[in-house]
């Protein structure tokens, strides 16, 4: 039972390159997060997917953009990569809609922008 | 909007010791209350949740938290701590479904929890 995989777990890129962090769950839950952890600021939400082809904005969703052709994968990219995109980022997923549902996160992918 | 303060970014105790960490949330209505941990490396898992009904919540690892509508807090305890509870504990708020869409669990900013043997 793989869950809710990452990858990569360890990515170094440049200023304006393009980068797209892949997420990967297995349990075909509706709901997909994407999160942002930074010192100071905890977690925050840059986009979610309630199903296929149907995402929106969260709290931080500038200089990100997400899709979701499949259930299964919500993979994030960073168009052109700044320095405030250095970070790590969780992807999440939940059985139903609405936050008040219990969300099982990955193990998060470590992005260094140089 | 809804919010959460964790007041103690660090927090160290003793091993064996009790352990209670704090949580206060802003939102207008009954929230959906959480608390994860993260050890280091790796993601967040979760120990408990509130919905509504008892207000003291059982989780695993033998944690538990007590909603306090009050003093809009939902504290984090445990009677005897063990080493391997070191890690970062977030407290979250959720809000409560109505139909109308999904935006995410909003988090507290962490407390690092330190264990001394």
């Amino acid at each position: 039972d793989a869950g809710i995989t990452q990858s990569p777990r360890y990515k170094i890129t440049e200023t304006g390159r393009q980068v797209t962090l892949m997420c990967h769950q297995t349990w075909s839950h509706s709901y997909m997060f994407w999160y942002r952890q930074d010192l100071g600021h905890g977690l925050r939400l840059i986009y979610y997917s309630a199903a296929a082809d149907i995402t929106d904005k969260g709290e931080v969703p500038d200089g990100y953009v997400v899709s979701r052709s499949k259930t299964e994968n919500f993979p994030l990219t960073l168009e052109s990569a700044t320095r405030s995109q250095t970070s790590v980022y969780f992807c999440a997923s939940s059985v139903l809609r609405g936050s008040g549902e219990t969300q099982y996160f990955g193990p998060g992918t470590r992005l260094l922008v140089l | 909007a809804q919010s959460v303060t964790q007041p103690d970014i660090h927090i160290t105790v003793s091993e064996g010791a009790s352990l209670e960490l704090r949580c206060n949330y802003s939102y207008g209505a009954t929230p959906y209350l959480f608390w994860y941990v993260q050890s280091p490396g790796q993601g967040l898992q979760l120990l408990l949740k509130y919905f509504s009904g008892d207000t003291l919540v059982q989780g695993i690892k033998g944690f538990e938290a007590e909603f306090k509508r009050s003093q809009s807090s939902f504290n984090l305890r445990k009677p005897s701590v063990h080493w391997s509870d070191a890690a970062e504990y977030f407290c979250a708020v959720g809000v409560r479904y109505s139909g109308g869409g999904a935006d995410g669990l909003t988090f507290g900013k962490g407390t690092h929890l330190i264990i001394q043997p």
